[in-house]
């Protein structure tokens, strides 16, 4: 069981947004302005999106972007490309005990 | 540009040790605080299995303190993993990676490691 939560799939048409949440608590997300986004293609190696909440790293697309409010993280694809249809994984730093935690993962289907 | 390579056995006995290096090329392993692995069993999601500082010191995810040790190696520019009492629960597809501030910021391939006899 992991310990962030997320919906195990959204989907977009192409041009359109899909917004994918990430629920955790007061001692992860909600108290943490470490949390990132990573993108993972089948049979690849997840890559960094955004971190520290709502930074994006150089050469990632500004369609991605961050945000959060309380206990949940949200990440927001702008203008669906074929491209973007990956799994999406969240994660946290949750403190010198636990460290990172990760959630279950969101599939994103461009329609 | 900095690139990670994992290697090591891709089966490992039950109750056997899994070991695994992940080779760090285009830049010093010295230069970056901290670098960590990460596993993924088939068909699910992300864990953190632990971290080493370019000193040697060590973090490690609670729920496998005990099995793990993550080592370092300047003079090979590498770091290891190791998990020890393996079951088939540690089957999985191990990367490793480079830290960022508090994130995972590059990855290597990842390498399958079955636990099976």
């Amino acid at each position: 069981q992991s310990a962030l939560t997320q919906p195990p799939s959204a989907s977009g048409s192409p041009g359109q947004s899909v917004t994918i949440s990430c629920t955790g608590t007061s001692s992860d997300v909600g108290g943490s302005n470490y949390v990132s986004w990573y993108q993972q293609h089948p049979g690849k190696a997840p890559k960094l999106m955004i971190y520290g909440v709502t930074e994006r790293p150089s050469g990632v697309p500004d369609r991605f972007s961050g945000s959060k409010s309380g206990n949940t993280a949200s990440l927001t694809v702008s203008g669906l490309q074929a491209e973007d249809e990956a799994d999406y994984y969240c994660s946290s730093y949750a403190g010198s005990n636990t460290f990172y935690v990760f959630g279950a993962g969101t599939k994103v289907t461009v329609l | 540009q900095v690139q990670l390579q994992e290697s090591g056995p891709g089966l490992v006995n039950p109750s056997g040790t899994l070991s695994l290096t992940c080779g760090v090329s285009g830049g010093s392993i010295s230069s970056t605080k901290w670098w960590s692995w990460v596993r993924q069993p088939p068909g699910k999601g992300l864990e953190w299995i632990g971290e080493i500082y370019h000193s040697g010191s060590t973090n490690y995810n609670p729920s496998l303190k005990g099995r793990v040790i993550i080592s370092l190696d300047t003079s090979k520019n590498q770091f290891s993993l190791k998990l020890s009492s393996a079951t088939a629960a540690d089957t999985a597809v191990y990367y490793c990676a480079r830290n960022g501030d508090y994130n995972l910021q590059l990855w290597g391939q990842g390498t399958l490691v079955t636990v099976s006899s």
